[in-house]
């Protein structure tokens, strides 16, 4: 069983939709992070959760700590937001990674 | 530019060598965390250090071993390599050393590791 699971694994958008990709978590975490990577490889940390919500430019994340789930929201959509989305949990001396959710922004 | 600097971007290599991949920190920053991402299983946490320590221990091999220096920067070894040793190594660093507070990861681009 894996500590993280993502949904969707794929999700294909229209330019200007509104998207949202579901992360569940197991373990006990002093963080979330939200990491985005683009074809090139390079990761980038969106954000860092341990409770409530956070808003950066057309991005949301939000976390329940009770139920031990997380989104990630992105409005008006873009084509540059293209990417591979991953979910990390961290416990405080341990990650868990996310398998990662795939996003393509159609013009 | 995040700040963190990892050399060498590209390296291959055969079956059976030893290499050594670096990483610079940003600057200020005293934790240093490795990772490893390969096809088959993703990404997976391998070990960090807090200002010169070891302070967490991931799904890191027996034949591999970092260290972090004076400076700060730290080196990921990794020796006996196998070709499932292929794989993308990230570094990231942070200020915060580890437990509730969390700081924000920066992660450097990444040495992308051929092993023939």
């Amino acid at each position: 069983k894996n500590e993280v699971e993502q949904s969707p694994q794929n999700l294909t958008a229209q330019e200007g939709e509104f998207i949202t990709i579901n992360c569940s978590y197991s373990v006990g975490i002093s963080a979330l992070h939200w990491l985005q990577q683009h074809p090139g490889g390079g990761i980038v940390s969106l954000f860092m959760l341990s409770s409530g919500k956070k808003k950066h430019g057309r991005l949301i994340a939000t976390i329940n700590i009770q139920e031990k789930h997380s989104s990630l929201h992105i409005t008006a959509s873009h084509p540059r937001d293209s990417a591979v989305y991953i979910c990390a949990a961290h416990t405080g001396n341990q990650f868990y990674f996310g398998t990662g959710t795939s996003l393509t922004v159609i013009p | 530019d995040s700040g963190v600097t990892q050399t060498p971007k590209h390296l291959i290599t055969a079956t059976g060598q030893r290499v050594t991949l670096r990483c610079s920190p940003r600057s200020g920053d005293l934790s240093v965390y490795w990772y490893q991402q390969s096809l088959d299983q993703g990404l997976q946490f391998l070990i960090q250090y807090y200002n010169g320590e070891e302070r967490a221990k991931g799904n890191i091999l027996e034949r591999f071993s970092a260290q972090q220096f004076p400076d700060l920067h730290s080196e990921l070894n990794l020796s006996s390599l196998e070709l499932g040793d292929s794989a993308l190594y990230f570094c990231a660093s942070t200020q915060s050393q580890a437990g509730v507070n969390t700081g924000e990861l920066f992660f450097g681009e990444g040495s992308r590791l051929t092993v023939l």
